[in-house]
């Protein structure tokens, strides 16, 4: 099974500054890597997908980069909404399996 | 509004049985993958099970054999038998929509969850 490890465990940022997490994958999954944001008591929503596709109504400030192993979740300048857990999910596998990340929390400094 | 609604969790004895429910709205359910993901708390999302638009069925190993994915299409409708359950099965559960994105779905759409729990 592929195996998805996500860093830091827990991300410190002040409003207005750059966020940068990572995502790595324990073989190669080309861009079929997605990642979610997760706020306290709700349900994850997707942010990007295809590794760098933004989702329908995600804002500019959210980006995605990466290929093959090693991925990169970008917040350009952090909102106060943005405080929340990020998780990495690869969907490359087969048979049919889908594997998330443990999380990054984003937490205001 | 393009929803989905969970329901049917609760508090069930090691070995009991429990079937969840997923009604859909503003979308018809046979036209795309559907899935259940779950998450224990404090703990990251885990895949559980998948029904694919073509009727296929897909299972995580933790839960193959003991729960079984189905759909109701009049109702627009998915649903998760659960037997057998283990404490280890203790977890919100949620509902959510595939989008085609590569070489399979991502979860574009989710519903706000149900919570289940085995414990005696």
């Amino acid at each position: 099974d592929i195996v998805m490890t996500q860093s830091p465990a827990t991300l410190s940022v002040s409003p207005g500054e750059r966020a940068t997490l990572s995502c790595r994958a324990s073989q190669s999954i080309d861009t079929n890597l997605a990642w979610y944001q997760q706020k306290a008591g709700q349900a994850p929503r997707l942010l990007i997908y295809g590794a760098s596709t933004r989702a329908t109504g995600i804002p500019a400030r959210f980006s995605g980069s990466g290929s093959g192993t090693e991925f990169t979740l970008t917040i350009s300048s952090l909102q106060s909404e943005d405080f929340a857990v990020y998780y990495c999910q690869q969907y490359n596998n087969w048979p049919r399996t889908w594997t998330f990340g443990q999380g990054t929390k984003v937490e205001n400094k | 509004e393009v929803q989905l609604v969970e329901s049917g969790g609760g508090l069930v004895q090691p070995g009991g049985s429990l079937r969840l429910s997923c009604a859909a709205s503003g979308f018809t359910v046979s036209s795309y993958d559907m899935h259940w993901v779950r998450q224990a708390t404090g703990k990251s999302l885990e895949w559980v099970s998948s029904f694919g638009a073509a009727g296929d069925t897909y299972y995580a190993d933790s839960v193959r054999g003991r729960f079984t994915i189905s759909r109701e299409n009049a109702k627009n409708s998915l649903y998760l038998q659960m037997n057998s359950l283990r404490a280890g099965d203790t977890a919100v559960y949620y509902c959510a929509r595939g989008k085609v994105a590569g070489t399979w779905d991502v979860f574009d759409i989710w519903g706000q969850g149900t919570m289940v729990t085995v414990s005696s």
